[in-house]
């Protein structure tokens, strides 16, 4: 069955640095999703994109991220200098049409 | 602004029995449901969603249930078996369906006690 995959699983890093996240969609999927969930709280949508831009982004998406589909496959969200709020696990989606989103297993995000 | 409210935050029952989860929402313009799983170290899994043209859905041991006037909707899991035991999450979203941001609950650690 086709999958998500998000790499890294674990990511540590001093605050101030930049990080990014890698995730590779679903080969036919058209829709590209960021979300995070912060210990013991809810997933929380940051930015969705589409044929090539964004297409809405949350308040927590602010200048310090950023998102690329720089090769037509890798869905990358960037984070410019890390902050220690910012960790959090965070969560790559993927959607075709005409279903419901599939998530990757995620990247554990540790600022320091 | 959006927001969807889940309870229980956690539910332990025996195996066997019958397992609901309740979700509401504030944005009466939403018009789909998905219901995630999350085990232990993976992102969420969807395993059934629902649109708002429609007021119940099954697909063998769960049900999801929409009550529109109301603005909320259920998650119903009969004959509960111990690798049902995970974190649950509804969500909600608008304007077209699977493809918006999903906005979702606070989720709902279920445990089946064999």
């Amino acid at each position: 069955e086709p999958e998500v995959t998000q790499t890294p699983s674990h990511q540590v890093t001093q605050m101030g640095q930049e990080v990014i996240l890698r995730c590779v969609p679903i080969s036919n999927h058209l829709y590209f999703y960021w979300y995070r969930q912060i210990l013991g709280q809810k997933v929380e949508f940051l930015v969705s994109f589409y044929n090539n831009e964004i297409s809405e982004k949350s308040e927590i998406f602010d200048d310090q991220f950023s998102v690329e589909r720089p090769d037509g496959s890798n869905f990358t969200l960037k984070i410019r200098s890390t902050k220690l709020e910012d960790s959090a696990m965070y969560f790559c989606a993927s959607i075709p049409t005409a279903t419901g989103a599939f998530f990757g297993q995620g990247t554990r995000l540790t600022v320091v | 602004g959006e927001n969807v409210e889940q309870h229980p935050s956690t539910l332990s029952v025996q195996e066997g029995d019958s397992a609901v989860i309740k979700c509401t929402y504030s944005d009466s313009a939403s018009n789909y449901f998905p219901w995630y799983k999350q085990e232990l170290g993976k992102g969420p899994q969807l395993i059934i969603d629902i649109r708002s043209n429609v007021g119940e859905k099954k697909d063998q041991r769960i049900a999801v249930t929409l009550n529109k006037t109301a603005k909320h909707f259920s998650l119903h899991i009969t004959e509960t078996q111990p690798e049902d035991s995970a974190v649950y999450f509804c969500a909600a979203s608008k304007g077209g369906g699977a493809t918006n941001k999903l906005i979702f609950g606070t989720g709902t650690l279920l445990a089946v006690q064999p």
